[in-house]
């Protein structure tokens, strides 16, 4: 597609259930990137992949969160036992390079757990 | 943590006014990125400015950089109902992975 594409749009579940966010880069990126923006807030970073490799996840909160990127090409971020807390819109980007600043964004999904 | 700090957090205007808004830290960075984001949408870049001292205009948009890479500031002038958003300013982490956002600042133009 033309731009980084996440689905659900929306996602809507109840504490403790397991959910999995999916993002789909732009075609040929190599770099990837998740961020969780609360309300308020800016995005915070969350992990980053370069390839198929986690090459940093020092931003992942705690060892609920967990992402994948299997192909080298589409992530799934997946959170375990999900608590109130974990409320918010989960963004996905990509760049051609490890160039952070040349990163594109996706529309996010926003996570409501009740 | 390298600390965005952005001002104000909330503006309401009306449309042709102009507004300046703000994002400051202690530390230097490489460069300072500003966004803008819409309501159910992702951030959008803006610029990019890597130079101390450099500013950068996009149409009505006027970007400076601090002379020391620690602040920058964004200039609207005649501001119309299409600017309301979200006007985030990042700058890149020490790991070079990753970027630091401010709070960002909430942008409502009034027509």
């Amino acid at each position: 597609g033309a731009g980084v594409s996440q689905t659900p749009s929306n996602k809507v579940t109840e504490k403790g259930k397991y959910v999995e966010l999916r993002c789909d880069p732009i075609s040929g990126h190599t770099a990837l990137y998740w961020y969780r923006q609360s309300l308020g807030q800016g995005p915070e970073f969350l992990i980053y992949f370069q390839g198929t490799g986690a090459a940093d996840d020092s931003g992942l909160p705690n060892d609920r969160f967990f992402a994948v990127r299997p192909e080298g090409s589409v992530s799934t971020l997946k959170i375990q036992r999900t608590e109130r807390g974990d409320s918010a819109v989960y963004l996905c980007a990509s760049s051609l390079s490890a160039t952070v600043t040349e990163a594109f964004f996706g529309q996010g999904t926003r996570l409501t757990v009740v | 943590t390298q600390l965005l700090e952005q001002s104000p957090q909330f503006l309401s205007i009306q449309e042709g006014e102009n507004l300046t808004v703000y994002c400051n830290s202690s530390s230097v960075f490489s460069s300072l990125q500003w966004y803008r984001q819409e309501p159910g949408e992702g951030p959008v870049l803006l610029v990019t400015v890597v130079t101390g001292g450099e500013v950068k205009k996009l149409k009505r948009l006027t970007f400076q950089f601090g002379d020391a890479r620690k602040d920058s500031s964004l200039h609207i002038t005649a501001a119309q109902p299409g600017d309301t958003g979200l006007y985030l300013c990042a700058g890149e982490s020490n790991s070079g992975y990753a970027l630091n956002f401010g709070k960002g600042t909430s942008l409502l133009v009034t027509p």
